[in-house]
């Protein structure tokens, strides 16, 4: 099975509105991590936000927040106020296990498409 | 601080010829990953180091593939004979060990085309 599963196909969004991406994920064990990364057309891939599998609240970085819904096992990311500078590739990655050893490597999904229309 | 530098960014090869990668961390950083990206898909793990010990390797790394980090700082990723089925993105990350949040900070990669 999938650990991480992005099944969106291209997504579209206005710029200055609000825009969800989906991630749900796969495992059996009771402490992992939670991380989106986004990949602009430059090829690098940056840091966006961390949810960790105990965290209580919903995390938040400036316009990004994840919508972590436990149960569900999701991890949404949604970005509000889109700009054109977010068109990009946008990855769910999932991390299982404390963070020891062999626990440490992320597993990615296979992304998702972004454009933000002007 | 610099980010993660990748060299050579672009690199072109015939099949049955060995290339190597270099990757230089963000200076404080303790690990070092090497992760594969092919058209479509997210970046694939293959493996780690934790200062100059290499703690672990995918099964996606054949023993045509060997990985360096002789002094904890730079590594290099070697592919020896190499297939058309290498060809790819590859990508190096470095971050400092944290915890469970720890952050990998990328590279732009280096783009293996294999004729």
């Amino acid at each position: 099975a999938q650990k991480i599963t992005q099944t969106q196909p291209g997504m579209f969004v206005q710029e200055k509105e609000a825009v969800t991406l989906d991630c749900t994920y796969d495992t059996s064990d009771p402490s992992y991590g939670l991380f989106w990364y986004k990949q602009p057309s430059s090829g690098e891939m940056i840091f966006l936000i961390y949810q960790g599998s105990y965290d209580q609240q919903n995390a938040t970085e400036g316009r990004y927040s994840l919508n972590f819904q436990k149960a569900r096992k999701s991890a949404n990311l949604v970005i509000s106020a889109s700009q054109l500078g977010d068109s990009a590739m946008y990855f769910c990655a999932m991390r299982e296990g404390p963070l020891t050893g062999a626990n440490s490597k992320l597993t990615f999904g296979k992304g998702i498409t972004l454009s933000v229309r002007p | 601080d610099t980010g993660v530098s990748q060299d050579p960014r672009h690199k072109i090869t015939k099949r049955g010829q060995n290339v190597t990668f270099r990757c230089d961390p963000i200076s404080e950083h303790n690990r070092l990953y090497w992760y594969r990206q092919t058209l479509g898909q997210g970046p694939e793990f293959l493996t780690y180091f934790q200062n100059e010990a290499q703690l672990e390797k995918s099964r996606l790394l054949s023993d045509r593939f060997s990985a360096e980090r002789p002094k904890g700082s730079f590594s290099t990723l070697e592919i020896q004979r190499t297939e058309q089925g290498d060809s790819a993105m590859y990508l190096c990350a470095s971050s400092l060990n944290t915890g469970s949040n720890e952050k990998l900070f990328f590279g732009s990669g280096t783009q293996l085309s294999v004729l």
